[in-house]
């Protein structure tokens, strides 16, 4: 059956490291995986698409990567602050490219000062 | 400053009861996703619609739910009867195809 898994543990992290968030799939191929960050109470908001041809994508401190081999995503939060703490979602176009969007559970992120 | 309007923020009904839940998309955007979040499940996909035509409901319970987008600027979710594992918050999102998902701020639904 399709699946898409983060780490559902929190990932504690010290300020000014580096947080690297995994998404793995399986049974899909999807034309392109996206980054969604959520507070609570309120409704996720995008931060990085990266399309199944594209390897890596870079904003500001964000870094994504994308193996469609491995069919797994890395989200990586470099020189994390306290601000970053929050849930991070990864979605999936699936089936490939009919803009249907499905999200895995999400992993919480806290940054400690 | 473009956003989708989701209305109500929060309600508390009663079981059997009918709820409608109303999303305004941002202007311009064709495709619209109507999503439920607990902690359990976390975001499930309900529906989602393109230029107001239904693509894909899948993930709707049928016998109680049902989706529409009357027009351009309103889609509607709606359960009846409610029933207290309904209980979760609703998120509308829309967009253009294949492209980065704008949420609401959610509907919470409680019902008792």
């Amino acid at each position: 059956s399709q699946k898409i898994e983060q780490n559902s543990e929190a990932l504690n992290i010290q300020e000014g490291k580096t947080a690297t968030l995994t998404c793995n799939y399986t049974n899909y191929s999807p034309a392109y995986l996206q980054w969604y960050r959520q507070d609570p109470g309120r409704g996720p908001v995008f931060l990085l698409l990266i399309r199944e041809n594209e390897k890596e994508k870079r904003k500001e401190r964000l870094k994504v990567t994308f193996d469609t081999t491995l069919k797994q995503s890395l989200f990586h939060i470099t020189a994390s602050q306290p601000a970053d703490s929050a849930t991070y979602l990864c979605a999936l176009s699936a089936p490939s490219n009919t803009g249907k969007l499905i999200f895995g559970q999400g992993t919480t992120l806290q940054v400690k000062p | 400053d473009a956003r989708v309007t989701q209305t109500p923020r929060d309600k508390v009904t009663e079981m059997g009861q009918e709820v409608t839940m109303r999303c305004q998309p941002i202007l311009g955007h064709n495709t619209v996703f109507w999503y439920r979040q607990t902690m359990m499940q976390g975001l499930e996909l309900l529906a989602y619609f393109r230029n107001r035509a239904p693509l894909d409901d899948s993930g709707m319970p049928k016998d109680r739910f049902s989706a529409e987008m009357p027009d351009a600027t309103l889609a509607t979710l709606k359960i009846q009867p409610s029933e207290p594992r309904d209980s979760a918050v609703y998120f509308c999102a829309s967009g253009q195809p294949n492209t980065e998902a704008f949420f609401g701020q959610g509907t919470r639904l409680t019902v008792v």
